[in-house]
């Protein structure tokens, strides 16, 4: 089975342009999550979305970041206008709603996104 | 959510145990302890997870205070695959985000 998969794995971008980092979470989840981890640091949630909504986005920076999770096909993370600080790994996680009380979040490899 | 305190890093000898501790003074009737680690250039990988009682999977066990105000992970018998980031974190169960803090680095020497 298939993990969670995020592409590209690296990303170069020049100040102003824009970045989509993709993500397909686990076959049959229906949350995934985003959270970044600037350098040296450690990971900050940024948003949570389940198929079509979003639930939490209280991590979000309010300008230029946004996330949509489509009813089909991946997750979106766009960054509109890239500056220096936004250079970071973004990592995506999903897990399942279940009956259970509890559920795992599995995460992706990561996409490292590096602005010149 | 609830604050966690954890060392900044512990090293081992490989093949022996790692007792990694956590405080949690905060902690609500409803937060579950959980724990994730993060090898080198990857991303977080779920170890364990609890609530009241002490758990044991195949990767590692976690003890938790009677009280819950701590709990510890104890990796058995330390390998060199298992130097990581070990974060310790507490959340309601489902669907809810996690929030790292600055994790325990596991040196493990051979």
């Amino acid at each position: 089975n298939a993990g969670v998969m995020q592409n590209p794995r690296h990303l170069v971008r020049r100040r102003g342009q824009e970045a989509r980092l993709r993500c397909s979470p686990v076959k049959g989840h229906s949350h995934v999550y985003w959270y970044r981890q600037l350098p040296e640091e450690g990971l900050k949630f940024m948003v949570y979305l389940q198929k079509e909504n979003i639930i939490d986005e209280s991590g979000m920076p309010k300008e230029r970041f946004s996330a949509e999770f489509p009813k089909e096909g991946p997750s979106i993370l766009r960054i509109q206008q890239v500056v220096r600080g936004d250079s970071a790994a973004y990592f995506c996680a999903s897990s399942q709603q279940t009956g259970s009380s509890y559920n795992e979040q599995f995460f992706g490899p990561g996409t490292r996104l590096t602005v010149l | 959510d609830a604050k966690t305190t954890q060392p900044n890093s512990m090293e081992s000898n490989e093949e022996e145990p790692v007792h990694l501790p956590c405080n949690h003074s905060t902690i609500s009737g409803t937060d579950y302890i959980h724990w994730y680690r993060q090898l080198p250039s990857q991303g977080p990988e779920y170890v364990i997870h609890g609530l009241t009682s002490n758990v044991n999977n195949r990767m590692a066990s976690l003890a938790i205070a009677e009280d819950r105000k701590s709990s510890t992970l104890i990796l058995h018998r330390a390998t060199l695959r298992d130097a990581a980031v070990y974060y310790c974190i507490l959340s309601q169960a489902a669907g809810n985000k996690l929030t790292f803090g600055g994790g325990t680095r596991v040196l493990v020497k051979p």
